[in-house]
């Protein structure tokens, strides 16, 4: 079975902190997602990685960035959070192949005080 | 608007009840997949469809590519049912999926 990670299932920060999420697969998928989940919003693609080393924006890239320095992680980082990215945040992962569905991991819940 | 939306929003059954999720879409896609997410967060993937009729157990997901609609049936609902079902779908080129925002199922015993 698919295995996604994500480092934390619930975590509370401050304002102006720098966070990181964490997130990592063991199935050597190619594709790598982060998702933030809001009520009546759905899910967002914030950004998405095809390769080590490469990422492309989603709808929502704004205030975050990533890293993909290994093929199974990709993490996620605030660089100076806020209150209004207190969300849940989903990590997805599949092969390259579009026909292949998304695996994701349990989510982390983010509150910024 | 959304590219996905799905009916209803929220949907309060009794067990045993016949259960339907609408999923109608604007964009051409290549498959529609569908999505269970129990309280907690975790999603799960149930289906993924490009054509036809799917079935997995009291659940049967189907499509129309035509006039671009999906549903999710749920046959003899149990409790254990209750979650959020979301669809998805997606391209061929490109790696994004458009998702709806979800229909909040209750099976009450």
């Amino acid at each position: 079975d698919v295995k996604v990670t994500q480092s934390s299932r619930y975590l509370v920060k401050r304002t102006g902190e720098k966070v990181f999420l964490e997130c990592v697969q063991d199935m050597d998928h190619e594709n790598m997602f982060w998702y933030r989940q809001d009520p009546g919003l759905g899910l967002r693609l914030i950004y998405f990685s095809y390769d080590v080393k490469m990422k492309e924006k989603g709808d929502i890239p704004e205030g975050y960035s990533v890293s993909r320095e290994k093929k199974e992680r990709f993490s996620l980082i605030l660089e100076s959070a806020s209150t209004n990215q207190t969300s849940m945040y989903l990590c997805a992962s599949r092969f390259r192949r579009f026909s292949q569905p998304q695996h994701f991991g349990d989510g982390t819940r983010l509150s910024i005080l | 608007k959304n590219e996905v939306e799905q009916s209803p929003q929220n949907l309060t059954a009794q067990e045993g009840e016949f259960i339907t999720i609408n999923c109608s879409y604007s964009v051409g896609i290549s498959a529609l997949h569908w999505l269970q997410q129990h309280p907690g967060g975790g999603i799960v993937s149930l289906f993924m469809l490009s054509s036809g009729k799917k079935k997995h157990g009291r659940l049967i997901a189907t499509i129309n590519i035509q006039e671009k609609h999906s549903s999710l049936h749920i046959t003899a609902s149990h409790p254990r049912d209750s979650a959020v079902y979301i669809c998805a779908g997606g391209r061929d080129t490109g790696n994004q999926f458009y998702f709806g925002t979800g229909t909040s199922l209750t099976v009450i015993p």
